[in-house]
């Protein structure tokens, strides 16, 4: 079975600062893996996804993400958090089926 | 290119009634996924239409059902409703390949759902 562990339900950061989120994930198959991020009352946009090939992946916004299967995480940062970068940030994999299956999230709060 | 766009955006319902939430797929997707995200919590997986019949359902009981029409667009069905059914449900659309997965999953805004 395929799941998704965010270490940490609340990460605040200063503006200017690094972003770490922290995402590790359980599969059988060589996973997909999704961030994405939600402002208040809005849905789902998606940030970065891994499918093959470099382990490296940049996203919208100035995030990335690596991949590293020997850790089986999937770690997102940016190096320097912007205030409108307040938001709460969700990992997925993406199961056979095609559906996702979701981390619990982690909320960023940015500091001025 | 039309995104993902879902209605109503709120709605607030008895415990024992029964609601019915639409979603309008992307322009060119043939494949709705419906998610629930209760408070503080990641999106939950409810099912998939693909071709206007369900192809995954995920652990949620039989009072929630779906339909998808020939365009493509869908609804989610919820009977006899429950407090712990308050959530913000999602649609989200993809493009199959015949005998192939879905694609990339594009999220609409949801519905704010509210059970008293």
């Amino acid at each position: 079975a395929q799941s998704v562990t965010q270490l940490g339900s609340h990460v605040s950061v200063s503006e200017g600062a690094l972003v770490l989120l922290r995402c590790n994930y359980s599969s059988s198959v060589p996973p997909y893996l999704f961030w994405y991020v939600q402002y208040p009352n809005q849905g789902l946009q998606l940030l970065l996804k891994y499918t093959t090939g470099a382990t490296l992946v940049k996203g919208i916004n100035g995030f990335e993400a690596e991949f590293k299967k020997s850790e089986t995480s999937f770690h997102l940062t940016k190096p320097s958090a912007h205030m409108s970068d307040a938001a709460e940030y969700f990992c997925a994999v993406k199961r056979s089926q095609g559906n996702l299956i979701f981390g619990k999230g982690t909320k960023l709060s940015v500091k001025p | 290119e039309t995104g993902v766009t879902q209605s109503p955006t709120h709605l607030i319902k008895t415990r024992g009634q029964q609601v019915t939430l639409r979603c309008s797929s992307q322009s060119g997707h043939n494949t709705v996924s419906w998610y629930q995200q209760a408070l503080g919590q990641g999106p939950q997986f409810i099912f998939q239409y693909y071709r206007e019949e369900e192809n995954g359902r995920g652990n949620f009981p039989p009072r929630f059902s779906g339909l998808q029409f020939p365009n493509y667009s869908s609804e989610l069905n919820v009977n006899a409703l429950e407090l712990d059914d308050s959530a913000l449900y999602l649609c989200a659309s993809s493009f199959t390949v015949f005998g192939g997965g879905p694609g990339e999953q594009y999220f609409g805004p949801g519905t704010r759902l509210t059970v008293t």
